[in-house]
């Protein structure tokens, strides 16, 4: 079982839309996840963190935690284009010290 | 602000011969990590340095690949000798947590080596 798991897409949503970005993780002593958004050809650039059970916003991005269930979220209100990427979560793992990723959803946002 | 620069950006080289990569994290960045990225895949920890000591390397296929960080600033990844499979991106990050990995990590623009 891979400690940080994503459904590799690609997820299309037309523009204006909401787009839902999940990741599941095994390590239960994992307390600190985050969300990188990757362009093609680019590096991962940090978009959120989130440490506690529920939800954090961000502008239009919301992260949703649920440490019962071993289940992180990114929600994209009004997507836009330029929201088209690769999206990465990550868990800080092996007693908080090593950050391990995810495959990747790639996200589209179609005109 | 200057961000981690990475260098060379590409780089070609024949399987079973050597290449070494330079990181320079942000200034005054105590965490120094290295990551490979293969093509569909996130980004996979290789080692990861705490100012010039290493704190995890776990993950580092040490019979082919060496890293350093002298002074506890500048970064070098070798790959000696090289193989098919070590085709990918070479992402360099580094972050001001001492305690590492939680605080966060700022990427460079990468290496993207292609072992023919």
């Amino acid at each position: 079982q891979k400690e940080v798991e994503q459904n590799s897409g690609p997820l299309s949503v037309p523009e204006g839309a909401i787009a839902s970005l999940n990741c599941t993780y095994s390590d239960r002593g994992s307390q600190s996840f985050f969300w990188y958004r990757q362009y093609s050809g680019k590096s991962p650039e940090l978009i959120m963190s989130i440490y506690s059970n529920g939800d954090k916003e961000d502008g239009r991005f919301t992260a949703q935690l649920n440490k019962a269930s071993q289940y992180v979220s990114l929600l994209i209100r009004d997507s836009q284009p330029s929201d088209s990427a690769t999206y990465l979560c990550a868990a800080l793992t092996g007693g908080g010290n090593k950050l391990t990723f995810g495959t990747g959803t790639q996200l589209k946002v179609e005109l | 602000e200057a961000g981690v620069a990475q260098s060379p950006r590409y780089k070609i080289i024949e399987k079973r011969q050597s290449v070494a990569f330079w990181c320079n994290p942000i200034s005054g960045h105590a965490t120094l990590y290295w990551y490979q990225q293969i093509l569909g895949q996130g980004p996979k920890l290789l080692i990861q340095f705490q100012n010039n000591g290493v704190v995890d390397d776990s993950q580092l296929p040490k019979d082919r690949f060496s890293a350093e960080r002298l002074k506890g600033v500048d970064s070098t990844l070798k790959i000696q000798p090289a193989k098919l499979e070590d085709s990918a991106v070479y992402l360099c990050a580094s972050s001001d947590s001492v305690r590492g990995g939680g605080d966060t990590q700022y990427f460079g623009p990468g290496t993207r080596l292609t072992v023919l």
